[in-house]
This record gives C-alpha cells, structure tokens and sequence, in this order.
C-alpha cells in the first residue's frame, strides 16, 4: 500500500531554521513534492525533487533520499508569514499525487 | 503561473442533492484534476478530468457519484451525487500548464457542507 509520514505539527519562532521531515512508502515513485497552504487557501507548489540530493529555492530548501524514502523541507530565516500547513507528496504515478496529512508550522514573534 | 477560477466558493447542501462545481483556467492546461481535502486534513485524488472522454477515477471514487466533465482544455466540472453528510468536504481543481509536469496549481476550492 501507499503511505506517507510527516510531523502533525511545529513550532518555531521568527529568524530559526526549522525541518519538516516526511517518510513515505510506495511501490511507484517518481518524486516528491512539496506544497505550502495557508488556512483558507489554496495549496502553492514549493519544491518538487526526482532525484537524490538538495535543491535550494530562496529561503526554502527540500531534500529526497530515494534509497531511504525520505525527505526533509528545510526553512530559514523564518518569517511570520510562513505560519501555514505544509504538505508533502510522492508522484506514485505520472502527474498523480498522493499527499500526507500536513504539517502545521507556527511561526512565533 | 495560472488563474484557476473555481465556482461557487462554498454552498450548503440537503442531503440526496447534486452539485456541480466548475472550474475554468485561464491558461494553456495539460492536465486537470479534481482533489478532496477534510479541513485541516490531506488532500486525495478523485480522478483525472481528460478532455473530450471519461475521466480516470483513482480508487475508492466512481463515476456515478463524481460525473466529470471536460468539454475543453481549461474548463471541467465536477458533479457530487446523490449527497450525503459525509460528501462534506473541501474540493479542489488542481492543473498543470504546458511546459510543467511537476508544478500543480490550484484552485481556492468549494468548501460543501451537505445537512
């Protein structure tokens, strides 16, 4: 079956480093995604990685190991604005997603 | 990036009613989707609207209750039937434009509650 792990929820305050970390299984896999979703809102694409390695975008950084079925988003400089649920989701088959629950991050002042 | 024009936003349902959601881009779209998300919670594939032919349900959605729609390339609709209190829910169109096979945009949603 399919199935995917990451943290319900996080706290943080303003200007730390904080890691989402996401493990997942499936038989299927093309790469992992990651998607920032205020409440309210629509999710937004963040990162997306198909092969091993770290992949940096600004303040954001997202990181897959295929061989462990894990990947980690990484932010910075953390701004109260970024207070939102995260999403992390594997491609288990061209252009389909399967997601995980969210992780909610609270940035605090 | 996209536009994604989704209506209406939310609406209250009596059970054993249909709705239809639509969903209308303002883009060169390859791909459609329509999503289902508990508030605070995940969000699971219902299918794949495919352009000018039934669409591709994922497991555990069948068409009968979740008719989809695809007449061109940016415009789909997705009927939930035959209503029920646990069809409440948060659905979503998602796309991906010509030029990214990686990167979905969505739609703000329709948040149904059904009594």
């Amino acid at each position: 079956g399919q199935s995917l792990e990451q943290p319900s929820e996080v706290t943080a305050v303003e200007g730390a480093i904080v890691q989402i970390n996401c493990t997942y299984q499936t038989s299927g896999f093309y790469g992992l995604s990651w998607y920032q979703q205020h409440d309210g809102g629509a999710p937004t694409f963040l990162s997306y990685n198909a092969l091993d390695g770290l992949e940096e975008t600004g303040r954001f950084s997202s990181f897959l190991s295929r061989s462990d079925s894990y990947g980690y988003l990484l932010l910075q400089e953390l701004q109260m604005k970024d207070s939102a649920s995260y999403f992390c989701a594997f491609e288990y088959n061209f252009n389909k997603f399967y997601f995980g629950s969210g992780t909610k991050l609270n940035v605090k002042p | 990036s996209a536009v994604i024009s989704q209506k209406p936003s939310r609406d209250i349902c009596q059970r054993g009613t249909s709705l239809t959601i639509q969903c209308q881009v303002d883009s060169q779209v390859t791909m459609m989707f329509w999503y289902r998300q508990q508030p605070g919670q995940s969000l699971t594939l219902i299918a794949t609207a495919n352009q000018g032919s039934e669409a591709t349900y994922e497991s555990g959605f069948v068409i009968d209750k979740f008719p989809i729609s695809r007449p061109n390339l940016t415009f789909s609709t997705l009927t939930v039937s035959n209503m029920s209190p646990e069809d409440s829910s948060i659905y979503l169109c998602s796309v991906l434009l010509q030029g990214s096979y990686t990167e979905a945009f969505f739609g703000q949603g329709t948040r149904l509650t059904v009594v």
